[in-house]
């Protein structure tokens, strides 16, 4: 069975600090996909990132940055510079290699930041 | 905007109540999830629908149904409504790329219903 594990439940920084979101992953597939939205206060949810599991190499977008080591299960999100508009629930979520199969998500990171 | 449309945004219901909850997918998606989220549940995957045919089923009651029609919209049905019902429900698509090929693709959320029973 697949699971995702996001262990912080709310972290709070203020504004310009660097922040990172864990996430670690279970599934028996050898390989995957993993994802990361975002869900700002008006509640929908936004794509920021996916990566297949062949594919180990970091990720910089702006100011977000992605760390997939598979050898520790993890797709950690470090956000650089942090801005009250980063504000969300960050969700981490994997799915099979199979075409188009249904989203697990993890429960989830609260992300205030603070001016 | 994800391109695709959900409607109603807010539903306001009661118990023992029937709703229908329409989605419709961006362009060309052949596919629709449906996921529901709730404070104590997370995020939970319902039900995907491919090109009209159901695909796959997760945690979804049997008070629950959907289907997707010709023009690839989709609508949610939720019967006997009760309070732990009371949830935000997501419509995804995905699905541009030929089924034969074994790739996951971006599923693109809407912007949610938010249904409260009372």
């Amino acid at each position: 069975a697949q699971k995702v594990t996001q262990a912080q439940t709310e972290i709070s920084v203020v504004e310009k600090e660097d922040v990172t979101l864990d996430c670690v992953y279970e599934t028996r597939d050898t390989t995957y996909y993993l994802f990361w939205y975002k869900q700002p206060p008006s509640g929908e949810l936004v794509f920021l990132i996916r990566r297949n599991s062949f594919d180990e190499q970091n990720e910089i977008s702006g100011r977000y940055s992605w760390n997939f080591q598979k050898s520790t299960s993890s797709f950690n999100f470090t956000i650089t510079a942090s801005q009250v508009v980063d504000s969300a629930v960050y969700f981490c979520a994997l799915s099979a290699p199979v075409w188009n199969t249904p989203l697990v998500f993890g429960k989830g990171t609260r992300l205030s930041v603070i001016a | 905007d994800s391109g695709v449309t959900q409607t109603p945004k807010h539903l306001i219901t009661a118990t023992g109540q029937r709703v229908t909850l329409r989605c419709s997918p961006r362009s060309g998606d052949l596919s629709v999830y449906w996921y529901q989220q709730s404070l104590d549940q997370g995020l939970q995957f319902l039900i995907q629908y491919y090109n009209g045919e159901e695909r796959a089923k997760g945690n979804i009651l049997e008070r629950f149904s959907a289907q997707q029609f010709p023009d690839l919209h989709s609508e949610l049905n939720l019967s006997s409504l009760e309070l732990g019902d009371s949830a935000l429900y997501f419509c995804a698509s995905s699905g541009k790329i030929d089924p034969e090929q074994d790739h996951q693709e971006t599923q693109y959320f809407g912007p949610g219903t938010r249904l409260l029973v009372l």
